[in-house]
């Protein structure tokens, strides 16, 4: 059965880098897409970025282009988002979901989320 | 950037209704549009794909049509457990875009 098992909740201040990930399990990790998408408190979703594992090719919105950095390890079939220096406007939920050509590039599995909170 | 403009953004149904959700692409996306639910505090679950293929274990009453720039998702007779939130997004061209989400209410 196919698994994408995200880290847990993380409360930063703001300035601080972050690291989140998305392990995934039960099918093979270098021929889908991990793509990472945003819900900010009360709002609808954003497409931040995606990662091809296979080769590493990343596409990111302009929106997060520059914001964040998306990745991955091959050897523990694990995705990531990342922060160098957070915001309080980066307090959102967070999303991985994997997506491929094979059902029109929808996203089909997703993560449970990882609750980001940033706070003085 | 491919905008998409979901509508209505609210709706209030009752067991038993057959509700219409729409969205509108700002250019043609062929057919590349998925509908997804999502329920207060979990992630969102993939109902329709390619715009019209219901995905394997949702149940026959969501269905979805349209191509080009306009979308349809249908569920023929509201259960309880379809009271939830409903999103569509264009996978047709990056950066990929949801639409602004339908809140289907009681």
């Amino acid at each position: 059965e196919v698994h994408l098992v995200q880290s847990g909740a993380e409360l930063k201040k703001p300035g601080e880098s972050l690291k989140i990930s998305c392990k995934t399990s039960g099918y093979i990790f270098t021929i889908y897409w991990i793509a990472w998408v945003r819900q900010m408190p009360g709002k609808g979703l954003e497409w931040m970025g995606s990662f091809y594992p296979g080769d590493s090719d990343t596409t990111y919105s302009p929106s997060f282009q520059g914001q964040v950095t998306i990745s991955a390890d091959k050897s523990v079939t694990t995705a990531y988002l990342q922060w160098s220096s957070l915001k309080a406007s980066d307090t959102a939920k967070y999303y991985c979901a994997r997506h491929s050509e094979v059902l029109g590039n929808a996203f089909d599995i997703w993560g449970q989320g990882t609750m980001v909170t940033v706070s003085s | 950037a491919i905008q998409m403009t979901q509508s209505p953004s609210s709706l209030s149904a009752s067991v038993g209704d057959r509700v219409t959700i729409t969205c509108r692409a700002s250019q043609g996306i062929r057919n590349d549009l998925g509908w997804y639910q999502q329920k207060p505090g979990k992630a969102p679950n993939l109902l329709i794909y390619a715009a019209s293929t219901l995905q394997s274990g949702v149940p026959s009453r969501f269905s979805g049509s349209g191509s080009g720039t306009d979308f349809t998702l249908t569920i023929s007779s509201l259960q309880p457990e379809d009271f939830a939130t409903y999103y569509c997004l264009q996978d047709y061209d990056y950066p990929y875009t949801f639409g602004q989400g339908t809140k289907l209410e009681i």
